[in-house]
């Protein structure tokens, strides 16, 4: 089992430019969590996804974010429009759902540098 | 909605010494509390939790209680070692609901 599976590790975008970061959850687990983390904070949400529906965005930016999670392939995250306060770690965690709720499990972050 | 609040947001102990990390939350609904531990530059990981059917958990030098009534739980790590060094992060959550984070604790482990 590869846990969660993070790309890029390092992402580096021009302001202006998009920025997609991708996630592959454990495998059996159908819950997707983003959180994003800037230098020396904490672990703030943004969104909640399962395969093709968004549970709960309440944390996400009305603009330039959006984040998905098809039937086939990886979630992703798409940020638009990059401005210097978007650079952060984004990290996204799985949990397999079902009757009971568990701990996530974290992938290694895309760690995000506007420049 | 939760929010989850965290003391202290920095702790230094000796070496062998014990380390208590204090949470409280807010939504009475909230019914597991996992903990997470994070090294510089890499992901959280948990370490433990506990639901709220249950007070106390132990895991060898790790141990968890929950005061439903007061709304805290805490994070207790005895005989520390200097591997023990990070930022250990509190977290409340009800079913079918994303989890709340603590602000952090940088726990540092003096020899």
């Amino acid at each position: 089992n590869a846990g969660v599976m993070q790309n890029p590790r390092h992402l580096v975008r021009r302001r202006g430019q998009e920025a997609r970061l991708r996630c592959s959850p454990m495998k059996g687990h159908s819950h997707v969590y983003w959180y994003r983390q800037l230098p020396e904070e904490g672990l703030k949400f943004m969104v909640y996804l399962q395969k093709e529906n968004i549970i709960d965005e309440s944390g996400m930016p009305k603009e330039r974010f959006s984040a998905e999670f098809p039937k086939e392939g990886p979630s992703i995250l798409r940020i638009q429009q990059v401005v210097r306060g978007d650079s952060a770690a984004y990290f996204c965690a799985s949990s397999p759902g079902g009757d009971s709720i568990r701990g996530y499990t974290f992938g290694s972050g895309t760690r995000l540098t506007v420049v | 909605g939760e929010n989850v609040e965290q003391h202290p947001s920095t702790l230094s102990v000796q070496e062998g010494d014990s380390a208590v990390i204090k949470c409280t939350y807010s939504d009475s609904a909230s019914n597991y509390f996992p903990w997470y531990k994070q090294e510089l530059g890499k992901r959280p990981q948990l370490i433990i939790d506990i639901r709220s059917n249950v007070g106390e958990k132990k895991d060898q030098r790790i141990a968890v209680t929950l005061n439903k009534t007061a709304k805290h739980f805490s994070l207790h790590i005895t005989e520390t070692q200097p591997e023990d060094s990070a930022v250990y992060f509190c977290a409340a959550a009800n079913y079918g609901q994303n989890f709340v984070f603590g602000p952090g604790t940088r726990l540092s482990v003096l020899p």
